[in-house]
């Protein structure tokens, strides 16, 4: 069985800090793929990236990075200086690599930036 | 290139009635999915689509439950007999085969409410 596990259930930071939301999975593949989403109040959920199992570099996008660590099953996301546009909730998920298409979703974490 | 659309956005209905919602994939998408989301909670998968065969059913899937993908497009989700419990957010997403580490793209959603 896969599991997502988010931690943080809700976040509160005042503009231009740097927040760091967790994700913990597990599973039993060994070739799997984590993906983080955005989901502001309008309810859509936006693509943000993409990570193999096998590649653990860590990416930098502007204001996003993501750290992937193998050895403690963690893809953590950063936002550095945050803006309150970055205020949502974001999911992060896992999918397998034996057949099944399905994603699994952690419950997420709500992200708000004060002013 | 548009995103995935759906309709209705929004729906209310009467316990014991049923709905049916339309799901319209990015046009060179052959892989479909549907997703539940309930409140303070990640997208929870239904079902998935390539082309028109259905592949994979959760067993959150009940009999009162059904999907289609007629002619490999378009998709429509249907609930009869609609129960309080049914009251969520669902959620359509397409992707393409063409890429092994394929990414599922999301739709706004139609949050249906049974009162």
């Amino acid at each position: 069985a896969q599991k997502v596990t988010q931690a943080q259930t809700e976040i509160s930071v005042v503009e231009k800090e740097d927040v760091t939301l967790d994700c913990v999975y597990e599973t039993r593949d060994t070739t799997y793929y984590l993906f983080w989403y955005k989901q502001p109040p309008s309810g859509e959920l936006v693509f943000l990236i993409r990570r193999n199992s096998f590649d653990e570099q860590n990416e930098i996008s502007g204001r996003y990075s993501w750290n992937f660590q193998k050895s403690t099953s963690s893809f953590n996301f950063t936002i550095t200086a945050s803006q309150v546009v970055d205020s949502a909730v974001y999911f992060c998920a896992l999918r397998g690599d034996t057949g099944r298409r399905a994603l699994t979703f952690g419950s997420g974490t709500r992200l708000q930036v004060q002013p | 290139d548009t995103g995935v659309s759906q309709n209705p956005r929004h729906k209310i209905t009467k316990r014991g009635q049923n709905v049916t919602f339309r799901c319209d994939p990015i046009s060179e998408h052959n892989r479909l999915y549907w997703y539940r989301q309930t409140l303070g909670q990640g997208p929870e998968f239904l079902t998935y689509f390539q082309n028109e065969a259905q592949l994979e059913k959760s067993r959150l899937l009940s009999d009162r439950f059904s999907a289609e993908r007629p002619k490999g497009s378009f998709s429509t989700l249907e609930i009869q007999r609609t129960e309080q419990g049914d009251s969520a957010m669902y959620l359509c997403a397409s992707s393409s085969r063409a890429l092994k580490e394929e990414t599922q793209y999301f739709g706004p959603g139609t949050r249906l409410l049974v009162l």
